[in-house]
């Protein structure tokens, strides 16, 4: 069973700075996604990335696949108060059983 | 174009009593995937349905069960509650399943066993 761990597991800074979140793991990927989750909704799908290296930018979000497909980041520059939320990454896992694994999220607060 | 619609959005169970959560998908989706979120396990797949058919399960004891009918909308039921079924549960669509289009999720139903 593939395991996507996350880190740091909560994250609480200040207005206009950055951070960087990771989701690591042993199993390599055919693609990566990314969700964000505000409190009292569902997560809603960021970006996916597909290629071993690959950079994608959603605005002042910045996300890296790492080369070996086995690792992801995930940039925010100058955070803002919109920005806080439950960041999941999620990866499928091959096989007959084919389903979408999720790590435990890094919970994100950015203060006014 | 609507999202995906659970309800109910909140509920209160007693131990030992059985439930029935509600997910109409975006129309045209015929993919519906249902998801256990706890603060504990984070979120756990429990089945996907597609074109009536349950096409995958996740690790979770018969108790949990589900079903979709002919206009995609999906039903998920658990029996013989336990305190530790408390959670939010997801519900998510797609046009077709197992990751060959992207997930749209609801905001959930979040049931409290005591």
């Amino acid at each position: 069973t593939q395991l996507l761990e996350q880190s740091p597991q909560f994250l609480s800074i200040q207005e206009g700075e950055n951070l960087t979140v990771y989701c690591n793991s042993s199993s390599v990927f055919s693609s990566l996604q990314w969700y964000r989750q505000e409190p009292g909704e569902g997560p809603v799908l960021l970006v996916t990335v597909v290629t071993g290296g690959e950079v994608k930018k959603l605005k002042r979000l910045t996300f890296q696949f790492g080369d070996a497909r086995k690792d992801s980041s995930l940039h925010i520059t100058a955070a803002q108060p919109g920005d806080t939320g439950l960041y999941l990454c999620a990866a499928y896992s091959g096989g007959s059983n084919y389903k979408l694994t999720f790590g435990k999220g890094t919970l994100l607060t950015v203060n006014p | 174009k609507a999202g995906v619609t659970q309800t109910p959005r909140y509920l209160i169970k007693t131990r030992g009593q059985q439930v029935t959560l509600s997910c109409s998908p975006i129309s045209g989706h015929r993919s519906v995937s249902w998801y256990q979120q706890t603060p504990g396990q984070g979120l756990q797949f429990l089945f996907e349905y597609f074109s009536e058919t349950q096409r995958n399960k996740g690790n979770f004891p018969g108790r949990f069960s589900g079903r979709q009918f002919s206009n995609s909308r999906s039903e998920m039921n658990v029996s013989t509650l336990e305190l530790g079924d408390s959670a939010l549960y997801l519900c998510a669509s797609s046009l077709a399943p197992r990751g060959a289009s992207p997930l749209h999720f609801g905001n959930g139903t979040r049931l409290t066993v005591t």
